[in-house]
């Protein structure tokens, strides 16, 4: 049973060009998470989807980004016109929305903006 | 969700036990206490979940008191590999999803 498995792992943009992340969550699970963590920082959460829904995205900056989960394939953060301050790794996390509060994390992408 | 407060670093050596703990004054009575532990460059990865008393799994221990204002993770004779930050979060799953708020954690160094 594969876990959360998110591409690239590594990902290098100049700046003004756009950023796609890619999440699969673990097979069974309906609820995706986004983090962002800075080095030495913890994980700051940025939006909570479920299939073709955007249920929280108190964490998202209002400009730039956006996320998708759609009813197939994998969930996708897009980060348009990226800035050097969007480097950062970018955690995906699901869960099965059962009301089990474990979520699994990928091993996220280092996103680098040159 | 509740705030939670643990220390920034610890260090430790081999074979010793570690105990960290973490305080959530504000928790509610719907919260629940989980502890992840983070490697450079990976994910969180779940370690222990608990509501209230000890929890007990093949990684570690959590000891929750009866107010449950506190919480103690316990990894038994640690190695070099327990080397890692440690996240406590509370939260409740409210609305069916568990929007789980990391703070800066603990990092523990484990020497030889």
């Amino acid at each position: 049973n594969a876990g959360v498995m998110q591409n690239p792992r590594h990902l290098v943009r100049r700046r003004g060009q756009e950023a796609r992340l890619r999440c699969s969550p673990m097979k069974g699970h309906s609820h995706v998470y986004w983090y962002r963590q800075l080095p030495e920082e913890g994980l700051k959460f940025m939006v909570y989807l479920q299939k073709e829904n955007i249920i929280d995205e108190s964490g998202m900056p209002k400009e730039r980004f956006s996320a998708e989960f759609p009813k197939e394939g994998p969930s996708i953060l897009r980060i348009q016109q990226v800035v050097r301050g969007d480097s950062a790794a970018y955690f995906c996390a699901s869960s099965p929305g059962t009301g089990d509060e474990k979520l699994f994390f990928g091993s996220g992408t280092q996103l680098s903006v040159l | 969700l509740a705030k939670t407060t643990q220390p920034i670093s610890m260090d430790s050596y081999e074979g010793q036990e570690v105990n960290i703990t973490c305080s959530h004054n504000n928790i509610a009575t719907n919260d629940y206490i989980t502890w992840y532990q983070q490697f450079p460059s990976q994910g969180p990865r779940f370690i222990i979940q608990g509501y209230k008393t000890k929890v007990t799994n093949e990684v570690a221990s959590l000891f929750i008191p009866a107010d449950r204002k506190s919480s103690t993770l316990s990894l038994p004779r640690v190695s070099l590999s327990d080397t890692a930050v440690y996240y406590c979060l509370v939260g409740d799953g409210a609305g069916g999803y568990n929007k789980l708020i990391f703070g800066a954690g603990t990092r523990l160094a484990v020497h030889p």
